[in-house]
């Protein structure tokens, strides 16, 4: 493994369609994160899994958001019905079980138009 | 709440010259700090990172300081180099399992 993948690197997409992100973690990694980064901000929480359950989600996560993770190894982040304030850069981090030393992959950055 | 605050929010040095970011946070049951380097178009890089019964730690250039009394850290690079020039984001966790950032510091190393 070369680290944490993300699939894809840009989207553009319309005001009210659906996207969905990919993320690859490191394959013994067993925890997987999803953060938001807007512009000239610090990365924000939105949900952890650790293996196939997701154990958190923040309230930044409406009901247009949803995340799977079906055999606790790549991931899935949905936006449904997408608005221009969803257009942020969304990062997937994963670790080991010992948790919060994470790897960043590089983040799939969403413009919604 | 969870709250880290960072400063500055921009930051130019000489190179060769030394650079420091501080961040203080909120809750006193944090006990895990990293500090991140972000380069353009990239995700964040943890460059090094303390728990909390930890005063000090060095790795090679970089070092960061920990200060529990007053809650706050800080993120020490010497003898920088242009290669340094990057957005750094301090973080802290509050006895959960996510991380909660800084907004920043744009570092940038004068020729």
């Amino acid at each position: 493994d070369t680290g944490v993948s993300q699939n894809p690197r840009h989207k553009i997409t319309k005001r009210g369609q659906n996207v969905t992100f990919r993320c690859d973690p490191i394959s013994e990694h067993n925890r997987l994160y999803w953060y938001r980064q807007t512009l000239g901000q610090g990365p924000e929480f939105l949900t952890y899994f650790q293996n196939e359950a997701q154990l958190e989600k923040s309230r930044l996560l409406s009901d247009r958001f949803s995340a799977e993770r079906p055999k606790g190894s790549f991931s899935t982040l949905e936006i449904q019905r997408t608005e221009q304030g969803d257009s942020a850069m969304y990062l997937c981090a994963s670790s080991r079980t010992s948790p919060l030393s994470y790897t960043f992959g590089s983040g799939t950055r969403l413009t919604v138009v | 709440g969870e709250n880290v605050e960072q400063h500055p929010s921009t930051l130019s040095v000489q190179e060769g010259d030394s650079a420091v970011i501080k961040c203080t946070y909120s809750d006193s049951a944090s006990n895990y700090f990293p500090w991140y380097k972000q380069e353009l178009g990239k995700g964040p890089q943890l460059i090094i990172d303390i728990r909390s019964n930890v005063g000090e730690k060095k790795d090679q250039r970089i070092a960061v300081t920990l200060n529990k009394t007053a809650k706050h850290f800080s993120l020490h690079i010497t003898e920088t180099q242009p290669e340094d020039s990057a957005v750094y984001f301090c973080a802290a966790n509050f006895g959960n399992e996510k991380l909660t950032f800084g907004t920043g510091t744009r570092l940038t190393i004068i020729p």
